[in-house]
């Protein structure tokens, strides 16, 4: 069975710190893979989204950087934090043609 | 403007009564979708409904669809506290590639 990892669970971070998240899936191959942000309360924004190795798309100009390194490694980034990157983080893996998103257990990220 | 809008963003209901969600949205779809998020917790999969399709069920769940009116509705029946969470619908848009599109959510809050 196919399982999502994301660490951590929880950061708190200086505003100007770097940030690295990770996101793992296992138990498939190819997946298309996902970050999204959610604010408190609120509904999903779509940071990026990757089908495949080294391909990543942007949904919004923001702070951060996605890459994915490996076929089930997606990871976010930033070089420098906001406190406007506080938010709720979530993973997500689709099948290549699939209809179901999975969502990992999320990152609560506060810039202080 | 946004693809996917539920109301009514926030409900309150008693134990054993039935909730009801409402999800609209503005392009052509292939499918839809609710979803389930608990506090601070990822989003789980509850239901998929596609374009051709009226209505489904998955135990307390009853999911319609309405093309024309590009609009859904998620029932829950006899509820529990335990259903108490946020509710999300999302689509995959013509247009969205391979994209999903959630919208805002609804607070649903079962009193004991």
């Amino acid at each position: 069975s196919q399982t999502i990892h994301q660490w951590p669970a929880t950061l708190v971070q200086p505003v100007g710190s770097p940030l690295s998240l990770e996101c793992t899936v296992e138990g498939t191959s190819n997946p298309n893979l996902y970050w999204y942000r959610q604010a408190a309360g609120r509904g999903l924004q779509l940071l990026f989204y990757s089908v495949g190795i080294g391909q990543i798309s942007s949904e919004v100009p923001q702070n951060l950087s996605a890459s994915r390194p490996q076929d089930r490694q997606f990871i976010l980034s930033s070089k420098k934090l906001l406190l406007s990157d506080s938010g709720f983080y979530l993973c997500a893996w689709a099948t290549g043609g699939g209809e179901t998103q999975y969502f990992g257990p999320g990152t609560r990220l506060l810039v202080l | 403007s946004q693809q996917g809008e539920e109301d009514p963003q926030a409900l309150s209901i008693q134990e054993g009564e039935n909730a009801t969600m409402n999800c609209s949205y503005k392009t052509s779809i292939n499918n839809l979708q609710w979803y389930r998020q608990n506090s601070g917790r990822g989003l789980v999969h509850l239901i998929l409904i596609r374009s051709n399709e009226r209505e489904k069920h998955s135990g307390r769940l009853r999911v319609t669809l309405d093309t024309s009116k590009k609009s859904s509705s998620l029932l829950i029946t006899a509820s529990r506290a335990a259903d108490t969470a946020s509710y999300f619908c999302a689509t995959d848009a013509w247009g969205y590639g391979q994209n999903f599109v959630f919208g805002p959510g609804t607070r649903l809050s079962v009193l004991p």
